[in-house]
């Protein structure tokens, strides 16, 4: 059964950082590109980053080039995101997705780490 | 940045009807489109991708049709548990986009 849990969430004020987690089950991770996807309270859906395989390949939303950086550790089956700079509008619940076996589409997430930015 | 425009917002239907959802993209998007369906306090699921395959464990009440910018979600029988917002999303260009969902509400 594939399994994605993320932690890390927390209060952060403005201006600071924080690093996500995703440990990753279930399914050989290394094989596989992954992706971060946001929610901020009471709104819709919102990618965030991928990260391919073996790290080769990593794309970002415009709003959080250069703030945020997606890696992750195949030998520890998990997809990490680092976040500086952050501000108030980062304020979301954080899902850890996998990506799908035909198509970059999302077929497994995580349940999603609240991370709130406030003073 | 491709748009993906959903529709109607809300939409309100009584259980065993029919619900048909729409999906706009601003530009072809081909058949990679995917559609989800999220619950209030859970994560969303996948139902349909490459716009009519159903995910594995999905119910075949739910289906999705169209390819270039024009995408529909049916789901032939409403039952209670697919009281949700439902969320399209492309996955053709970079960056991946998603709709701003359509919340299917009991009538």
């Amino acid at each position: 059964e594939v399994q994605l849990v993320e932690s890390g969430g927390g209060l952060v004020k403005p201006g600071g950082s924080l690093r996500l987690s995703c440990a990753a089950s279930g399914f050989t991770f290394s094989t596989y590109s992954m992706n971060w996807v946001r929610q901020p309270p009471g709104k819709g859906l919102e990618w965030v980053s991928s990260i391919s395989s073996s790290s080769d390949y990593i794309y970002y939303a415009d709003s959080v080039k250069g703030r945020f950086t997606i890696s992750r550790d195949n030998a520890k089956n998990s997809l990490y995101l680092q976040m500086n700079s952050l501000r108030a509008e980062d304020t979301a619940v954080y899902y850890c997705a996998k990506k799908g076996g035909s198509g970059f589409y999302f077929d497994y997430w995580g349940q999603g780490s609240l991370l709130t930015v406030s003073s | 940045e491709i748009v993906m425009t959903q529709s109607p917002a809300t939409l309100s239907v009584s259980p065993g009807e029919r619900a048909t959802l729409s999906c706009r993209a601003s530009q072809s998007v081909s058949s990679n489109l995917a559609w989800y369906q999220q619950k209030p306090g859970q994560a969303p699921r996948l139902l349909i991708f490459g716009a009519s395959t159903r995910a594995t464990g999905i119910p075949a009440r739910f289906s999705g049709s169209g390819s270039g910018t024009e995408f529909t979600l049916t789901i032939s029988s409403l039952q209670s548990e697919d009281f949700a917002v439902y969320y399209c999303q492309q996955y053709n260009n970079w960056p991946r986009t998603f709709g701003q969902g359509t919340k299917v509400e009991i009538k």
